[in-house]
């Protein structure tokens, strides 16, 4: 596809348990983004990738959060032991190199813990 | 301390009554300004990455201009589907950060 693709869309998850999401970035592109939206708020950073490398993690809430972009293609953000303050959206962004070129983002995971 | 802020929080026009959002921030060693439209459900969509101090882009019914503290969003004649949040973000060094997002409606 042209975008950016995020799955599944939306996930529901009882507390206590382990989620996995996934980002299909734009093809070529070699900057990957994670964010976390709550709502009716901006996106917060989570993590960056250039290629496989994870360059900085420092918005990862807490060591329950792990993501990896082992091929530098697609990444996973996976979530253990989820927490109610977890739920939101999770936004996925790629750009051709960052920083200075604009992020392309996909629709997002909405992920609900109960 | 870094931080990036937007106003008004929301906004209701009515079709064809301009007006401007304005992105203020407070950050060192700005990079790069950019400007994203979010509809409900979806992810952000870019319009414009503003770089320095003086600098204007446009699109449609959209400007964007850029001073040394802040961005200005102008919208001129907007119609009901301009309504949407309007989120800026800005880059520097190797951070990326987005503002709260002004929700504007524009009524027919």
């Amino acid at each position: 596809g042209a975008g950016v693709s995020q799955s599944p869309r939306y996930k529901v998850a009882k507390r206590g348990q382990d989620v996995a999401l996934r980002c299909d970035p734009i093809s070529g592109h070699v900057s990957l983004f994670w964010y976390q939206q709550a709502l009716g708020q901006g996106p917060e950073f989570l993590t960056y990738f250039q290629n496989e490398a994870q360059l900085d993690k420092s918005g990862l809430p807490s060591d329950r959060f792990f993501a990896e972009r082992p091929e530098g293609s697609v990444s996973t953000l996976k979530i253990q032991r989820t927490q109610q303050e977890d739920s939101a959206v999770y936004l996925c962004a790629s750009s051709p190199l960052h920083p200075v070129e604009p992020q392309h983002f996909g629709d997002g995971t909405r992920l609900s813990i109960l | 301390e870094d931080q990036v802020t937007q106003s008004p929080e929301a906004l209701r026009l009515q079709e064809g009554e301009s007006s401007s959002l304005n992105c203020s921030y407070t950050v060192s060693g700005l990079r790069g300004l950019f400007w994203y439209r979010q509809d409900p459900g979806k992810g952000p969509e870019f319009l414009f990455t503003l770089y320095s101090a003086g600098e204007e882009k446009e699109k449609e019914r959209l400007k964007a201009t850029l001073t040394k503290k802040e961005s200005f969003l102008h919208i001129t004649a907007p119609k009901p589907e301009d309504s949407a949040t309007y989120l800026c973000a800005v880059n520097y060094g190797q951070n990326f950060v987005f503002g709260p997002g002004t929700r504007l409606s524009v009524l027919p």
